[in-house]
């Protein structure tokens, strides 16, 4: 079934430590997009990638970093986590950057202790 | 600066209809986009609006007003799998979403 999936599912990370979160989609979509999602609040963007070897920097990018090698893949990294990173991080894609549809990945839910 | 307002939480009995605001500003419009996220889940997509005017698809629809800042989300014939948060996003100049903090809606029977 043709999609995004995300991994881990959750993950329970120390203070300090570096964390990958990773991303697929095999949709051939050109745009893919990284958001948080804290109580109380709308979704956050905190990067994103036009096309594969492009990326740009959202509302929220600092203590993020992310790549796009190819197409499929858009990893996030955390390079020393901390508390206020707890959150849950959704994966998205779309055909464009422009005005098409973002589809989302199931989620991973990070605890910073 | 931009801003998306909805309200918190909504209530409604199983088989009515709910409507859902949403008021928005943004720099530059590109469209407003509706979303449905069950707890737990990821939100999915519900609708589009760019022009003014109501758009039906089954039993929910959507209407915007590009001169008033407004959407709003309509819901007819409400079942209980309908209980679910409704995000309402608004795209920017630079087609990026700026989202809502979204509506918990509660059916109840």
């Amino acid at each position: 079934i043709a999609g995004i999936t995300q991994a881990p599912t959750s993950q329970i990370l120390a203070a300090g430590r570096r964390m990958t979160l990773r991303c697929t989609q095999d949709m051939r979509h050109n745009a893919m997009y990284w958001y948080r999602q804290d109580l109380g609040l709308g979704l956050r963007l905190i990067h994103y990638s036009n096309t594969a070897g492009t990326t740009g920097k959202g509302e929220v990018p600092d203590g993020y970093s992310v790549s796009r090698a190819n197409t499929d893949d858009f990893p996030l990294t955390l390079a020393s986590a901390v508390p206020s990173q707890t959150s849950v991080y959704f994966c998205a894609s779309s055909e464009s950057d422009t005005t098409d549809t973002q589809y989302f990945g199931p989620g991973t839910r990070l605890t910073v202790l | 600066g931009q801003n998306i307002d909805q309200p918190t939480e909504m209530t409604a009995t199983e088989g009515a209809i709910v409507q859902i605001n949403c008021t928005y500003q943004t720099s530059g419009f590109n469209g407003l986009f509706w979303y449905q996220q069950h707890a737990g889940e990821a939100p999915t997509f519900l609708s589009y609006n760019v022009l003014d005017g109501l758009e039906e698809k089954g039993r929910f629809s959507s209407f915007l007003s590009r001169s008033k800042g407004y959407s709003y989300l309509l819901l007819k014939e409400l079942q209980m799998k309908d209980s679910a948060s409704y995000l309402c996003a608004s795209m920017d100049s630079n087609y990026q979403l700026i989202w809502g903090a979204g509506t918990k809606l509660i059916i109840k029977p």
